[in-house]
């Protein structure tokens, strides 16, 4: 069974780096995209981006893109989101998830645990 | 680009069924058969329910099935369950840049 393991709860501060890690107990990290999705406090689901970790191909939402990176280490099955200076308005719970199907990806499963961010002063 | 359009919330009793509505447009849910459902209980990551449009993966239970009809796909839960109290989310692939576009969430309430 693939199981998407994600690091845990960060608290930091404005203008702080961060990056939080997706590792994949799965044999197939290398040929299937892995996505991110942030979940700010008591709202819906957004989706930020998505990476191919066999050759790091990269795609991200408008709405995310230059404000994340997106990377993978396929020697460890693990993927990464970063950030270069967290705001407050980064506070959130961040999920990855596989992307499938290979071809046209268009359904996320399965997804990690959560990694909840905190970013406060 | 918005989310797609899920009302706020739906309610019904132990054994009824309920239908949760999700409204796009031609760019996402009604250009494609790419529609997944996903379902969240507090503080739990989100589960896949339902994916392109009417098929469910091993394991969930055949009292949930999807459907669609131009820009609007649906999710039904027959015969519901205390458990089944929980936020549904829809998605679809999109032709636009953004790939992928979550709804805005429905919040099931079991009476």
């Amino acid at each position: 069974e693939v199981q998407l393991v994600q690091s845990g709860a960060e608290v930091k501060k404005p203008g702080e780096s961060l990056k939080i890690s997706c590792k994949d107990s799965g044999y197939s990290f290398t040929t299937y995209w892995i996505g991110w999705v942030r979940q700010m406090p008591g709202k819906g689901l957004e989706w930020m981006g998505i990476i191919y970790p066999g050759d790091s191909d990269t795609r991200y939402s408008p709405s995310f893109q230059g404000q994340v990176t997106i990377s993978a280490d396929k020697s460890i099955s693990t993927a990464y989101l970063q950030w270069s200076s967290l705001k407050a308005s980064d506070t959130a719970m961040y999920y990855c998830a596989r992307v499938l199907p290979l071809g046209v990806q268009r359904w996320f499963d399965p997804w990690g645990q959560g990694t909840l961010v905190i970013v406060s002063s | 680009q918005s989310g797609l359009t899920q009302p706020a919330s739906v309610s019904g009793s132990p054994g009824q069924s309920i239908t949760i509505s999700c409204t796009g447009t031609s760019s996402d849910v009604g250009g494609y058969n790419y529609v997944s459902w996903y379902q969240q209980h507090p503080g739990k990551a989100p589960k896949l329910m339902i994916y392109d449009v009417t098929n469910r993966p091993s394991g969930v239970s055949n009292r949930f099935s999807g459907s669609k009809s131009g820009n609007t796909a649906s999710l039904t839960i027959s015969g519901l369950q205390a458990e089944d109290e929980a936020d549904y989310y829809c998605n679809s692939y999109t032709s636009s840049s953004t790939l992928y576009v979550f709804g805005t969430g429905t919040k099931v309430t079991v009476l």
